[in-house]
């Protein structure tokens, strides 16, 4: 079945520093979500990629969908500690809305 | 305010009983889902309804079950079959795109942690 892998499982950042989480799918996907889960909440939707090589920019959060639709990233500069959380993408192969969600990446800001 | 609800926020259970998860939807989305979250862990898909009075299974299915005869209700029963209930639990709804034959994103309610005693 379908697979969505994250790295890093974990990441430590310094405040101000840049990083990026990725995202890799066993199979190609129609489209790929991004979702920001805070600390004891829920899920939150970020962004939505469709288009192979498609790269989309929210402020200081870039994210990018890979040419074969299988991999995708997201990368924050500067990071602030408002960036704490848990970073999911979640894949979509099919048009029924069923999404395969990736383990997530938990972000950690020292000031 | 339109919004998913889910109720109650903490719930307690011995172990061999059913308990049954609300979530209430007034955002008029056809399709609703309901996830597991377990610590460390990403959110997987027990079931899923995009119409009122069906519904598919999910890659975690067993031990739960659902009805939809409703739009805006979506109640998630876990069952004494479910043998490690304990998790968080955590309704969403979309809306199917006008222009294509996706969905778009989907909108979460604030979840219910299950604790089985």
């Amino acid at each position: 079945g379908q697979q969505v892998m994250q790295i890093p499982q974990y990441q430590h950042v310094q405040e101000g520093e840049d990083f990026t989480t990725y995202c890799n799918s066993s199979t190609t996907l129609s489209n790929i979500q991004w979702y920001k889960q805070r600390p004891g909440g829920h899920p939150v939707f970020l962004i939505q990629l469709v288009k192979s090589g498609e790269v989309k920019k929210q402020k200081r959060l870039t994210f990018q969908f890979g040419e074969a639709k299988k991999n995708s990233s997201l990368h924050i500069t500067a990071t602030q500690t408002t960036d704490v959380g848990t970073y999911f993408c979640a894949g979509s192969t099919d048009s029924w809305g069923k999404l395969q969600f990736g383990a997530g990446t938990q972000v950690v800001v020292t000031p | 305010d339109g919004g998913i609800t889910q109720s109650p926020k903490y719930l307690f259970r011995k172990e061999g009983q059913n308990v049954t998860l609300s979530c209430e939807q007034n955002l008029n989305h056809d399709a609703m889902y309901w996830y597991r979250q377990d610590p460390g862990q990403g959110l997987r898909l027990i079931y899923y309804s995009q119409i009122v009075n069906d519904f598919q299974k999910g890659d975690i299915a067993e031990g739960y079950s659902v009805s939809r005869e409703k739009k805006e209700s979506f109640p998630l029963t876990v069952t004494s079959a479910q043998k490690n209930p304990t998790a968080f639990y955590l309704c969403a709804s979309s809306i199917r795109d006008l222009v294509g034959s996706s969905y778009n994103e989907q909108f979460f309610g604030p979840g219910t942690r299950l604790t089985v005693l």
